[in-house]
């Protein structure tokens, strides 16, 4: 079936460097790509989203970029922080009647003081 | 708190038992959707309510799972004859209706079935 994988399982950054994290898609047809955050023993947290019309979409100290052509997607973090540790997803969206998440397996980003 | 709550936040089973988990959304959310997560993995989805019409299962959901959510606001996941298999971390989480992309996942239930 289609699925959502990442490339990198760990990512190890010093404190105040930039962050990327990369993920590969199959699904041409999803809508919009979503990353979420998730802490130790939370829930995954929405982050930014970007529509697949799109190729760059920014926010607070957060950047995605979409390039359709390799079907890749990156999360950016700028002046990555202590609090940014947490394990990243991407996720596709398709609209239809459920908008349900189709999740890939994570990349751990570890900052270094 | 007004976000997603789920109940209870673990629970251990012998294997065989049944287990039933609590998810209360954010009050004003239509959607409501159930996830199962396993160690170093994405979550997967299991199944999606809007209001109290159960719209969408998975392949994942078994004979043995069975959700509700009787008047549209709070949903349970009931697991019967539990196997070890079961032991995941469950998650619920909801969403407004239409032209919202974001949703509020919960801290998730993590069952260890023994």
């Amino acid at each position: 079936g289609e699925s959502v994988g990442l490339h990198l399982p760990t990512l190890s950054v010093q404190e105040g460097d930039n962050s990327i994290i990369n993920c590969a898609y199959s699904n041409s047809a999803s809508d919009y790509f979503i990353w979420y955050k998730q802490e130790s023993g939370k829930g995954p947290q929405f982050i930014i989203d970007i529509r697949s019309n799109m190729d760059k979409r920014q926010g607070q100290r957060v950047t995605v970029l979409l390039n359709k052509t390799v079907k890749h997607l990156s999360l950016q973090i700028a002046a990555t922080q202590p609090g940014d540790s947490a394990v990243y997803f991407c996720a596709e969206l398709q609209m239809d009647s459920s908008y349900k998440l189709i999740f890939g397996s994570g990349t751990r980003l570890l900052v270094r003081p | 708190d007004t976000g997603v709550s789920q109940n209870p936040r673990h629970k251990i089973t012998k294997r065989g038992q049944n287990v039933t988990f609590r998810c209360d959304p954010i009050s004003e959310h239509n959607r409501l959707y159930w996830y199962r997560q396993t160690l170093g993995q994405g979550p997967e989805f299991l199944t999606y309510f809007q209001n109290e019409a159960q719209l969408e299962k998975s392949r994942l959901l078994s004979d043995r799972f069975s959700a509700e959510r009787p008047k549209g606001s709070f949903s349970t996941l009931e697991i019967q004859r539990t196997e070890q298999g079961d032991s995941a971390m469950y998650l619920c989480a909801s969403s407004l209706l239409r032209g919202h992309t974001e949703a509020f996942f919960g801290q998730g239930t993590r069952l260890t079935v023994v």
